[in-house]
């Protein structure tokens, strides 16, 4: 079982370029999330997507966006990357969607730096 | 801001010890859960245990809430060195539609 998988695993990016970051599952979950995790602060919640169709902000939302592109893929967009935006992003999905009730289920992680 | 804080930061103890870790956290809550993280890897869902529970077990975790406390801890029994990572515990408040994760505890464990 593939689970949640997030593509690619590392990037280095230059100041002001994009990207965007793909995730997507296979458990026919109806929610997922984009977390980032910094040293010393845990994992913050960017964005999420309760449902297909749906998308909210997070707590820390500001230089991102995201496309619920269907069921299965959530997708994060960097559109000029910051050197404030080197992280390591963790997507995740969880079965009925936002009630916060419920476990979640997490990728490897990619490792973004920001030159 | 975050919702959850662990205690301690960083925990060292030799293999077969139990090992303890504490969260404490500040507004009502419809769940606590505990997550593991291997180094370089996503978090794993270890346990769940809701507001009107007490105290729950999952083979050698044992969780422990204290709602009048706003706190939970998490004991690991006989340690291994696999347990060697890091646990956080997150939180979801009522009517909230996300989980809030605190900043996680160090857990190595020495042979």
């Amino acid at each position: 079982n593939a689970g949640v998988t997030q593509t690619p695993k590392f990037q280095v990016l230059k100041t002001g370029q994009s990207m965007t970051l793909q995730c997507a599952q296979d458990m026919n979950h109806n929610s997922m999330y984009w977390y980032r995790q910094d040293p010393g602060m845990g994992l913050r919640l960017i964005y999420y997507s309760a449902s297909e169709g749906t998308t909210d902000k997070g707590e820390v939302p500001n230089g991102y966006n995201v496309s619920r592109l269907n069921k299965r893929e959530f997708s994060l967009r960097l559109e000029s990357a910051a050197p404030s935006q080197t992280s390591v992003y963790f997507c995740a999905s969880s079965e009925w969607g936002g009630t916060g009730n419920e476990k979640l289920f997490f990728g490897s992680g990619t490792q973004l730096s920001v030159l | 801001s975050q919702q959850g804080e662990e205690d301690p930061q960083a925990l060292s103890i030799q293999e077969g010890e139990n090992a303890t870790m504490n969260c404490s956290y500040k507004t009502s809550i419809n769940n606590l859960q505990w997550y593991r993280q291997n180094s370089g890897r996503g978090l794993v869902h270890l346990i769940l245990i809701r507001s009107n529970e007490r105290e729950k077990h999952s083979g050698r975790l044992r969780v422990t809430l204290d709602t009048s406390k706003k706190s939970s801890s998490l004991l690991i029994t006989a340690s291994r060195a696999a347990d060697t990572a890091s646990y956080f515990c997150a939180t979801a408040a009522p009517g909230a539609q996300k989980l809030v994760f605190g900043q996680g505890t160090r857990l190595t464990i020495n042979p």
